[in-house]
């Protein structure tokens, strides 16, 4: 079992719809959670972070987290064409304290 | 607003050739990190430094190595580079805290030939 999957896309959804992106980790220990937004050529850049179970609102962006089932998600409302990216999921070790990169799913919004 | 930039951005060096590769935060983080991203392989961590001078090894470290000589500044080395390191290269720096947001610098896309 690989440490964080993610389904790797990609995921084509039409301009305005909900994106969910989803995530599942194996480390039970784990307690913060990371998404990672990366345009093509580009550097990850930090989108959204969770600690707690349930859901965290930023702009357009949610996330949802539930530690007993493993698995946190992302969602993106009225996704438009910038939105194109790949995101990265990314749980803390609970015994390293480094970042599980998962390999990403890629997300293209059409107009 | 937190910064972590890196010496170059694109790089095109010879087979055998010394490469430093130089990263700067601003934010007083004690973590730093080296990865490399090629297509299909994901984001893999070379080396990690915790403190200065101080340093451990990731998953790939074969044929790198680091220096942290002061608390703002991770240096990567290619002592001899190779073709097969060609790759996109990320810093990136967090606090101690398990908690803490870690940020990545722009990259460095590092071409051997």
């Amino acid at each position: 079992q690989k440490e964080v999957e993610q389904n790797s896309g990609p995921l084509s959804v039409p301009e305005g719809a909900i994106a969910s992106l989803n995530c599942t980790y194996s480390d039970r220990g784990s307690q913060s959670f990371f998404w990672y937004r990366q345009y093509s050529g580009k550097s990850p850049e930090l989108i959204m972070s969770i600690y707690s179970n349930g859901d965290k609102e930023d702009g357009r962006f949610t996330a949802q987290l539930n530690k007993a089932s493993q698995y946190v998600s992302l969602l993106i409302r009225d996704s438009q064409p910038s939105d194109s990216a790949t995101y990265l999921c990314a749980p803390r070790s609970s015994n390293t304290g480094k970042l599980i990169f998962g390999q990403g799913t890629t997300l293209q919004v059409k107009p | 607003d937190v910064k972590v930039t890196q010496s170059s951005r694109y790089l095109v060096k010879r087979t055998g050739e010394k490469v430093f590769l130089e990263c700067v935060q601003d934010m007083d983080h004690e973590n730093m990190f080296w990865y490399r991203q090629d297509p299909g392989l994901g984001l893999r961590l070379i080396y990690f430094s915790y403190d200065v001078k101080m340093k451990e090894k990731g998953d790939i470290p074969e044929g790198y190595s680091v220096s942290r000589e002061k608390k703002e500044r991770f240096s990567l080395i290619l002592e001899s580079a190779s073709t097969n390191q060609t790759s996109m290269y990320l810093c990136a720096s967090t606090h101690l805290t398990g908690l803490d947001e870690q940020y990545f610098g722009p990259g460095t896309r590092l071409t051997v030939t």
